[in-house]
């Protein structure tokens, strides 16, 4: 498997514009994790699925974010509008946690600018 | 609410030293996971800790975890260059929550 893969790596965007960042998780993973890391709150879990369910939403900080999975090889987090301290790098992960035991994996960040 | 704490959150050693990373968390859990990050780049995982008394060795590191005590230790021993970089624990019950990590730099 090539790992969870995350598209764009990096994305500048203009203050109020959509941003859209995709996650394909690891084949076979029933949990997807989406976090944002920035210097000043460290790595905060803004969202989770389970079998592509969300689960637990309460670390998405606005109503401006939104996350889907419809299939369980693809998730989506939007932002919409998006503002400058929307700017950090966000990682999505995928794991089998509970079945295996085994670690989350994470993917390479999208990293985020909005001016 | 599961909190993860780790201690300190910034480490400046001299190479050849030993030190010791802190993670306590506030919930009963039996998984417990040690990352480390690069700068730019991607968590990667170090250790998985899955029991009380759980102990795990990869060259100079060396991981352990006390449930009773919710918490777990990161052992540096005699520190290199290499090992320079933040290092996360992160705790699972119904979800993974990460510690705010501890940047470690090993001065030559």
């Amino acid at each position: 498997d090539a790992g969870v893969i995350q598209s764009p790596r990096h994305e500048v965007t203009e203050m109020g514009q959509e941003v859209t960042l995709r996650c394909k998780p690891i084949s076979g993973h029933d949990y997807l994790f989406w976090y944002r890391q920035t210097m000043m709150r460290g790595l905060e879990l803004l969202i989770y699925f389970n079998n592509n369910v969300p689960i637990d939403d309460s670390g998405m900080p606005e109503d401006r974010f939104s996350a889907k999975m419809p299939n369980a090889s693809f998730s989506t987090l939007k932002i919409q509008p998006s503002e400058p301290r929307d700017s950090a790098v966000y990682f999505c992960a995928s794991s089998d946690y509970r079945e295996t035991s085994t670690e989350a994996f994470f993917g390479q960040g999208t990293r985020l600018t909005v001016v | 609410e599961l909190k993860v704490e780790q201690n300190p959150l910034f480490l400046s050693m001299q190479e050849g030293k030993n030190y010791t990373i802190y993670c306590n968390y506030s919930t009963t859990s039996d998984r417990l996971y040690w990352y480390r990050q690069d700068p730019g780049k991607s968590l990667e995982s170090l250790f998985v800790l899955l029991s009380n008394g759980a102990v795990k060795q990869e060259g100079r590191l060396m991981a352990s975890l006390d449930t009773k005590a919710r918490l777990s230790t990161l052992h540096i021993t005699a520190a290199v260059h290499d090992l320079s970089a933040t290092y996360f624990c992160a705790v699972a019950d119904d979800k993974i929550i990460f510690g705010k990590g501890t940047r470690l730099h090993i001065l030559p």
